[in-house]
């Protein structure tokens, strides 16, 4: 089952703050996130695990809420670069790492000067 | 280093055509992924290898497609009879370790148009 993200698209000025969802109807074991360029291939941003997990690095964080089956994306002051298409892939918890990710149908991020 | 190449990077083929598109992985990755992805779409899990073992191909769509990494090394997909339906981008991504707890390193794609 495809995870469902929202929004689908968003348009912000640089240096505004930006959360992307991802919802899955299945118990989840981790969570990616990628950044996809127009033209070029998804560029990891990070994974977090089942346990409830936050990361972050430099303006961009995530967390994960197994219990609501979802993650969401939290892009803080955004920049001119963080323009693109954000994915998230889900791994369910039953799959044992057996059925791959199952990626989202992506929320397309435009920042603008 | 050299990240995951894949080759070619662009194909056209008649329909009933069979074509092979080939991934190298980053050298010391253990595990190969391949996705399809339509235009405007996120990737779409095909198969993946854990060395040189495919460890699951229900991803595949039907029997004519397959994929091998006989070496644990470079893979190749292979889809037999070609449709216009298989017109897409395929990517192959690369790992670490086994399981999906390593971030995936995605090449840049074979985009494949079926006339």
């Amino acid at each position: 089952q495809q995870p469902v993200q929202s929004p689908q698209a968003v348009i912000l000025r640089e240096g505004e703050d930006a959360v992307i969802n991802c919802s899955s109807s299945k118990a989840l074991y981790s969570v990616h996130w990628y950044r996809q360029k127009h033209g070029e291939a998804p560029v990891f941003l990070m994974i977090l695990l089942k346990g409830g997990e936050q990361k972050g690095h430099d303006k961009i964080s995530a967390s994960f809420n197994e219990k609501k089956q979802q993650s969401s994306l939290y892009l803080t002051a955004s920049q001119l670069s963080y323009s693109g298409t954000y994915f998230c892939g889900t791994e369910n918890d039953s799959g044992g790492g057996a059925d791959g990710l199952t990626f989202g149908k992506g929320t397309h991020l435009i920042i603008q000067p | 280093g050299a990240g995951v190449s894949q080759s070619p990077r662009y194909k056209v083929t008649k329909r009933g055509q069979d074509v092979a598109l080939r991934c190298d992985p980053i050298s010391g990755h253990v595990s190969l992924y391949w996705y399809r992805q339509a235009l405007g779409q996120g990737p779409e899990f095909l198969t993946y290898f854990n060395y040189e073992a495919q460890q699951d191909k229900s991803g595949l769509p039907n029997d004519r497609f397959s994929a091998e990494r006989p070496e644990g090394s470079i893979s190749t997909l292979t889809i037999q009879r070609t449709e216009q339906r298989d017109s897409a981008m395929y990517r192959c991504a690369s790992s670490y370790g086994t399981g999906l707890t390593y971030e995936q390193y995605f090449g840049p794609g074979t985009r494949l148009t079926v006339t």
